[in-house]
């Protein structure tokens, strides 16, 4: 079974502009989390789509946004990008409610 | 709130000794526990998870964690290591019925001498 994809793995973005990250979760998952690692904050929770609705959120602006689509692909969007976006974005996901995740290998993004 | 401590920033062991990272977490219900390793530029592996049941769980890779109630720990445990588990390792904790939202450790990063 195919492990979770993202797409870019990497990208270089200008202060400013806006970008979307993309997450496919392993067949047959239906949860997709959002989190963004850098040095200085760890790893943090932005959001977490089940079945198409986003059913956790975690305090980011609402620069950050996501959705979740009818395959339960995922796409976070993050506008107005500042140099404090610059992180690695890891895509997580899970069969259920109460099941472990399992991570992509994220997408380095540096805004520049 | 739920949180997370790994005391221990960075630990460096010999190969072949033995390794305990230590994990503390504060939670007001039944947690669930993780624990993920990440090789530099890589995303996070799961190495075991403790859900309910026996308080000793076993993971990939000869790791072991050890719940313990009384003192919110989750400590990960191998008896011999190898140069390949020079890693960072994340201690998490999620809701019981909402694991898609973990809490996560600041991470240890192990440094395994020759």
């Amino acid at each position: 079974k195919a492990g979770v994809t993202q797409t870019p793995r990497y990208l270089i973005k200008t202060r400013g502009q806006q970008v979307t990250l993309s997450c496919s979760p392993i067949s047959g998952h239906r949860s997709v989390s959002w989190y963004q690692q850098t040095p200085g904050q760890g790893l943090q929770f932005l959001f977490e789509y089940f079945s198409e609705t986003q059913r956790n959120k975690g305090n980011f602006p609402g620069r950050f946004s996501g959705r979740q689509f009818s395959n339960s692909r995922s796409e976070m969007n993050v506008s107005t990008l500042e140099l404090g976006d610059s992180a690695l974005y890891l895509c997580a996901s899970s069969a259920g409610r109460e099941d472990e995740q399992y991570f992509g290998p994220g997408t380095r993004l540096t805004v520049t | 709130a739920q949180s997370v401590t790994q005391p221990d920033i960075h630990i460096t062991v010999s190969e072949g000794a033995s390794l305990e990272l230590r994990c503390n977490y504060s939670y007001g219900a039944t947690p669930y526990l993780f624990w993920y390793v990440q090789s530099p530029g890589q995303g996070l592996q799961l190495l075991l998870k403790y859900f309910s049941g026996d308080t000793l769980v076993q993971g990939i890779k000869g790791f072991e964690a050890e719940f313990k109630r009384s003192q919110s720990s989750f400590n990960l445990r191998k008896p011999s290591v190898h140069w390949s588990d020079a890693a960072e390792y994340f201690c998490a904790v999620g809701a019981l019925t909402n694991a898609g939202k973990s809490t996560f450790g600041d991470g240890t990063t192990l440094t395994v001498k020759p």
